[in-house]
């Protein structure tokens, strides 16, 4: 069984761009959720979705934006990236939102 | 200041030491769940207590919850390099399904041969 995939696992991008992250759940999953870690300020919530909806969402500015597609595989979006969105983002997944989640590698945003 | 206190931020053992880390919520504790993650890498799922007192073992690492203080610990037993990562303890702090975690700042493990 595959676990959660994301792509892509790292990624260079300057100030004033946007990026586009990618998770794809564990097959039979609906429930993703997204996180930054950051060593200053540790992991921090983005947000979840469920059957394509969102469910929950963190304090986190209008730039950064989430969906999730029918296949419940998700995108998370950052637009006009600042210095400090260089961070570790990872997702997880679950069958309905459950908090023992499984979780992806994570894309490592470095952002110059 | 932070909602989950973890302790300590850092600690190096021998190999074959028992070690514990704790974690201190400043809110109502609806869940608690401890993650191991290897340095910029996920995280994996180790336990979850969800009531007071409840004590959850697996393999060399046991988990404890204690409803009245507010705090889990988590106790390695005869550590081995095997051992060594971040530890994160992440706690619904909410009452109500808001499928979020919020995590401590975690606790690097380290263990010498």
């Amino acid at each position: 069984k595959a676990g959660v995939t994301q792509t892509p696992r790292y990624l260079i991008k300057t100030r004033g761009q946007q990026v586009t992250l990618s998770c794809s759940p564990i097959s039979g999953h609906r429930s993703v959720s997204w996180y930054q870690q950051t060593p200053g300020q540790g992991l921090q919530f983005l947000f979840e979705y469920f059957s394509e909806t969102q469910r929950n969402k963190g304090n986190f500015p209008g730039r950064f934006s989430g969906r999730q597609f029918s296949n419940s595989r998700s995108e998370m979006n950052v637009s006009t990236l600042e210095l400090g969105d260089s961070a570790l983002y990872l997702c997880a997944s679950s069958w309905r939102g459950e908090l023992e989640a499984f979780f992806g590698q994570g894309t490592r945003l470095t952002v110059v | 200041s932070q909602e989950l206190e973890q302790s300590p931020q850092s600690l190096i053992v021998q190999e074959g030491k028992n070690l514990t880390i704790n974690c201190t919520s400043s809110k109502t504790l609806y869940g608690l769940y401890w993650y191991k993650q290897k340095y910029g890498e996920g995280l994996i799922f180790l336990m979850m207590l969800q009531k007071g007192g409840e004590e959850k073992s697996h393999e060399k690492i046991t988990a404890k919850l204690d409803e009245k203080k507010q705090q889990s610990s988590l106790h390695i037993t005869a550590s081995q390099p095997s051992h060594a990562g971040i530890y994160l303890c992440g706690a619904e702090l909410s009452g109500g399904s808001n499928y979020k975690l919020t995590f401590g700042k975690g606790t690097l493990l380290t263990v010498n041969p």
